[in-house]
């Protein structure tokens, strides 16, 4: 079965400064994985989403992530936090073994200081 | 231009009352699935449908139901709301089931906030 552990359910950071947000995951398998964005009482967007090839993936505004296979990682980051990227972000990952259902991991907060 | 849509966006209903929240979609996407997000915690997906394919997970409690009458609504049914039901219910959408070599991206609506009293 597969797993997702998001490492911190709240980050801070300041407006301009980097955004990094930590996704590790479990797959016996090849996975596929998601981040999503959920700004308040609204439902979830599909920020990016890696399945092969190339493992840096670029997403919606301005955000990237890069699977490492060998650190079982998919982070999310951007270069220059804006107030409006204030949101819960959800990593998700989607394989074979578990008949492709979408695990979320339980989130992570980002607040951004002006 | 609303891809899912749910209805409504706020629900109170009281200890026991059976309540239904509903969802269409304009995609003419085959799947449909219903997920609960408690507060501060991860969405978990209740079921799905496949068309008329209806598809439940093991864990999901007797007292959450579904329907889909036709490809653009489906209806999630909660027949004795307890306080432990309170939640966000988010729809989803796929075009297909996700599946090898063929990944689909969901689309979800904006969610309906159950409150039980």
């Amino acid at each position: 079965a597969q797993s997702v552990t998001q490492l911190g359910s709240h980050v801070s950071v300041s407006e301009g400064a980097l955004v990094l947000l930590r996704c590790n995951y479990s797959s016996s398998v090849p996975p596929y994985l998601f981040w999503y964005v959920q700004y308040p009482n609204q439902g979830l967007q599909l920020l990016l989403k890696y399945t092969t090839g190339a493992t840096l993936v670029k997403g919606i505004n301005g955000f990237e992530a890069e699977f490492k296979k060998s650190e079982t990682s998919f982070h999310l980051t951007k270069p220059s936090a804006h107030m409006s990227d204030a949101a819960e972000y959800f990593c998700a990952v989607s394989a074979e073994t578990g008949g492709f259902k979408t695990i979320f991991g339980a989130g992570t907060r980002l607040f951004v200081k002006a | 231009d609303a891809m899912v849509i749910q209805n409504p966006r706020y629900q109170v209903t009281q200890f026991g009352k059976p309540v239904t929240l509903s969802c269409s979609q304009t995609l003419n996407h085959n799947v449909m699935y219903w997920y609960q997000q408690k507060s501060s915690q991860a969405p978990k997906l209740l079921f799905h449908y496949y068309d008329k394919d209806f598809n439940n997970e093991a864990d999901t409690p007797d007292n959450f139901q579904s329907r889909r009458p036709n490809t653009s609504f489906c209806f999630l049914d909660i027949r004795s709301p307890g306080l432990g039901d309170a939640a966000m219910y988010l729809c989803a959408t796929s075009r297909e089931r996700l599946g090898r070599g063929r990944l689909e991206t969901q689309y979800f609506g904006p969610g309906t906030r159950l409150l039980v009293l």
